[in-house]
């Protein structure tokens, strides 16, 4: 019973690297979310996917891509990190809307 | 533009004692409001939900109220216990997606 798994839970990056975020969802559901979670901001939407072939911004999506590769799996690529990209990630899929979100247990990620 | 705001980022109650934290909201066109709750390094989970025609839904010791002419969403939490230090957050659903504010840390003491 995995529900929305993360990988990697760390990651260190030098400034202008290149890296993508896998989140994988085992519950057959529909829409997949990307947020950042920074201190003092809350969580932000990056990007989502309310289906499989869907993708739409969110509130912050700029030096950021996603793909939807199928319906369990949802990456975040970071082209050209930057040190404003440090925070933790978190992904989370939901089938149900309102209170059908299931986040994973986040990625920290810091840019040097 | 925050659409949700949390005004007070850290309380403290004692073990026992109610709970309360709040929320205010500037789009009234939200069509439910939630309650997650996040533990350290752990993702937010659902706590409990209001729809926007309701003022008050109740779920064992957690109870939300919304006061639509006002815009605010609260949760009383009766009574306190310490498994309920968290972080917690009040996103808000519209157009299919949550909106988050900036989160409220409880902090229980024994």
């Amino acid at each position: 019973n995995a529900g929305v798994t993360q990988t990697p839970k760390f990651q260190v990056l030098k400034t202008g690297q290149s890296m993508t975020l896998q989140c994988a969802q085992d519950m057959n559901h529909n829409s997949m979310y990307w947020y950042r979670q920074d201190p003092g901001m809350g969580l932000r939407l990056i990007y989502y996917s309310a289906s499989e072939g869907t993708t739409d911004k969110g509130e912050v999506p700029n030096g950021y891509n996603v793909s939807r590769l199928n319906k369990r799996e949802f990456s975040l690529r970071l082209e050209s990190a930057a040190p404003s990209q440090t925070s933790v990630y978190f992904c989370a899929s939901s089938g149900q809307g309102r209170y059908g979100y299931t986040f994973g247990s986040g990625t920290r990620l810091t840019v040097v | 533009d925050q659409q949700v705001k949390q005004n007070s980022p850290s309380l403290s109650v004692q073990e026992g004692r109610i709970s309360i934290l709040n929320c205010d909201y500037t789009n009234s066109m939200f069509d439910y409001f939630l309650w997650y709750k996040k533990y350290p390094a752990e993702g937010p989970t659902f706590l409990i939900s209001i729809s926007s025609i309701k003022d008050k839904n109740e779920d064992g010791r957690f109870t939300v109220f919304l006061n639509k002419s006002a815009k605010h969403l609260s949760l009383h939490i009766v009574p306190s216990q310490p498994g309920d230090s968290a972080v917690y957050f009040c996103p808000s659903f519209g157009n299919e997606k949550l909106t988050f504010g900036t989160g409220t840390r409880l902090t229980i003491i024994p």
